[in-house]
This record gives C-alpha cells, structure tokens and sequence, in this order.
C-alpha cells in the first residue's frame, strides 16, 4: 500500500499562474482533505470531502478549489496563484473526522 | 483566530528523561484531541488521541492528559529518545466536523 501520494513534489509558479495538485490515497477513505502548512501557523484546513463527488470549505478556502470525482483521488487547483499561496500543501485522508493519515507534501513557492 | 494553541515552539530535553508538551484550546465544543509527530520532509503521523470522556490515554512511552475545566492538554513522553525529535501538533475536533491545529512544537531529545 502506497498509503497517501502527492503530485507534484516540490513547484516554481510565477503570479497568475495556475496548477493542480494531485492527492491519490489507496486505503479506501471516504474523508480527505488539503492542508497547507505556513510557520507559526501550524496546519490550516482549506478544503474537505467526506465521499466522491461531495467538497466542502474549511478554514482558508479563498483562493483555491478542489474536485473528488473519483474516491481515491483529491485535486486541489490554484486558478491565479499569488505570492500568499507560498506554502507546504499536505493532503490527508480518514475513515471519519478522527486520525487522518498525511501524505509527503508538496512544496509550492509563488514568485 | 487560532482555537488550538501550543504556546511553546521548542523543547529541549536530555534522553531518558520525561518530554511534556502542552497544548491549550479555546473551543469548549472540541470533543476529540490528537497529537501527531512530524519529522522534516515528510508529512504528520498520528501518534495517539483522547476523548472528551476520557482524561488519560496511554501508549506505551506516550500518555496524553486531559483538563477540560482548564481547556488544557499535554503529551507526556517516557523516556524520551533521540527518534523522537520531531515537531509535535496537537489538533482538536468537534461532532466529527472540522479540524484545527496548534502551530508546532520543536522536540529535541539530546543524547
């Protein structure tokens, strides 16, 4: 079990630029999220889903929008990326609201 | 508005003896608590949880305590050990609905 994958690794974007990051999980979760990471911020939840086809906000959803169309798979698509966006993406993905298991990260910096 | 706090970025310890790390919460809706271990490049693991019913959980070298009257919670390791350096969160959720994080706190365990 390859657990939870993220795609792409590590990202240069220019401002206005857009991209899509690809979160796979192959344990059968109903729940995923993506989280990015900032310091002294610890994680922050920007978007959720709890089945295909459903997405949900969290706490800093401007900016970003996300699509489950396949259980095993959460995008997570910046339109027009801003220097704010700088950060480390963390996908995850939970039977329920309780341990969620995280995929490597995806580092993104924003130019 | 940050609802779960770790007001502590960094510890340091000598191996073998006790690590406590603190986290305190200002949502009094919070019914479940987890710590999760973070090392560099990778992203969180859980490491153990509570319920709002009970006030301890143990397991093994890890116990994590709680005081819902004083909206506290704290992970307790013993002994600890050099693996164990890690960035620790606290997180905290409500009626299985949302997850907030504490910002982190840098474990060093010095041989």
């Amino acid at each position: 079990n390859a657990g939870v994958t993220q795609t792409p690794k590590f990202r240069v974007l220019k401002t206005g630029q857009s991209m899509t990051l690809l979160c796979a999980q192959d344990m059968n979760h109903e729940y995923m999220y993506w989280y990015r990471q900032d310091p002294g911020m610890g994680l922050r939840l920007i978007h959720y889903s709890v089945g295909e086809g459903t997405t949900a906000k969290g706490e800093v959803p401007d900016g970003y929008n996300v699509s489950r169309l396949k259980k095993q798979n959460f995008l997570l698509g910046l339109e027009s990326a801003a220097p704010s966006q700088t950060s480390v993406y963390f996908c995850a993905s939970s039977y329920r609201w309780d341990t969620q298991y995280f995929g490597p990260g995806t580092r993104l910096t924003v130019l | 508005d940050q609802q779960v706090k770790q007001n502590s970025p960094s510890l340091s310890v000598q191996e073998g003896r006790i690590s406590i790390l603190n986290c305190d919460y200002t949502n009094s809706m919070f019914d479940y608590f987890l710590w999760y271990k973070k090392y560099p490049a990778e992203g969180p693991t859980f490491l153990i949880s509570i319920s709002s019913i009970k006030d301890k959980n143990e397991d093994g070298r890890f116990t994590v305590f709680l005081n819902k009257s004083a909206k506290h919670l704290s992970l307790h390791i013993v002994p600890s050990q050099p693996g164990d350096s890690a960035v620790y969160f606290c997180a905290a959720s409500r009626n299985n609905n949302d997850m907030r994080f504490g910002a982190g706190t840098r474990l060093t365990v010095k041989p």
